[in-house]
């Protein structure tokens, strides 16, 4: 069975300091991966995603970069954090292709707090 | 662009009670979207529900049911009995080119 891990659970994060948010699959090779935000009160909205080690294509920009070092890995980070960025991170991830590449399965999420 | 708009919550319901939450949604690039509902309960990640990819169909899980209809551009969420622990916030969205559109989530509450 697949499994989707998130780290860290929760952050209570410094404006300006860094940040970084991970992503871990396990049981599924060659996953699309995806990063999705969703701050207080608002809607959740795509950031980024990837179809291969390596490679990402932003969706939208909020001063936050992601990578894919590994298959099964996928991180999202910055150098400098905003009172923004504060909101609740959620990894994703579909099949490659395919009549069920279309749906997207959630991770538990990493909820930050930016003071 | 694309976007999804759903029954403003919070949303109480009682116990045993008929539940109905509406979404519509408008697709600019594509004619018939995948259509989906997921849901988060307390404590837990975001979850699919259902889905219904194609125009005319009705999704079922959990009690629950959407039918995708065409020409209403609508997904409405219902459930004839709900139950204590249907308490989560549901979200429905369509898939676009690689993307999903999210409404705002409906927060639904169970009155024992």
């Amino acid at each position: 069975a697949q499994t989707i891990h998130q780290w860290p659970v929760a952050e209570i994060k410094a404006v300006g300091s860094p940040l970084s948010l991970g992503c871990t699959i396990k049981g599924k090779s060659s996953p699309n991966l995806y990063w999705y935000w969703q701050a207080t009160g608002g809607t959740l909205q795509q950031l980024f995603y990837s179809i291969t080690v390596g490679q990402v294509e932003s969706v939208v920009q909020l001063n936050l970069s992601a990578s894919r070092p590994k298959d099964d890995q996928f991180i999202l980070s910055t150098e400098k954090l905003l009172l923004s960025h504060s909101g609740f991170y959620l990894c994703a991830w579909s099949l490659r292709g395919g009549p069920s590449g279309n749906t997207l399965y959630f991770g538990e999420g990493s909820r930050l707090i930016v003071v | 662009g694309d976007s999804v708009t759903q029954t403003e919550g919070p949303v109480t319901v009682s116990e045993s009670e008929s539940l109905i939450i509406n979404c519509t949604y408008s697709a600019t690039s594509i004619a018939y979207p995948n259509l989906f509902w997921y849901v988060r309960y307390p404590g837990e990640g975001l979850q699919l529900l259902l889905k219904v990819i194609t125009a005319g169909q009705k999704g079922s899980s959990r009690g629950f049911e959407a039918t995708y209809n065409k020409e209403t551009t609508s997904f409405h969420l219902q459930k004839a009995s709900v139950q204590e622990s249907d308490s989560a916030v549901y979200y429905c969205a369509l898939y676009n080119q690689g993307k999903l559109i999210f409404g705002q989530g409906t927060k639904l509450s169970i009155k024992p």
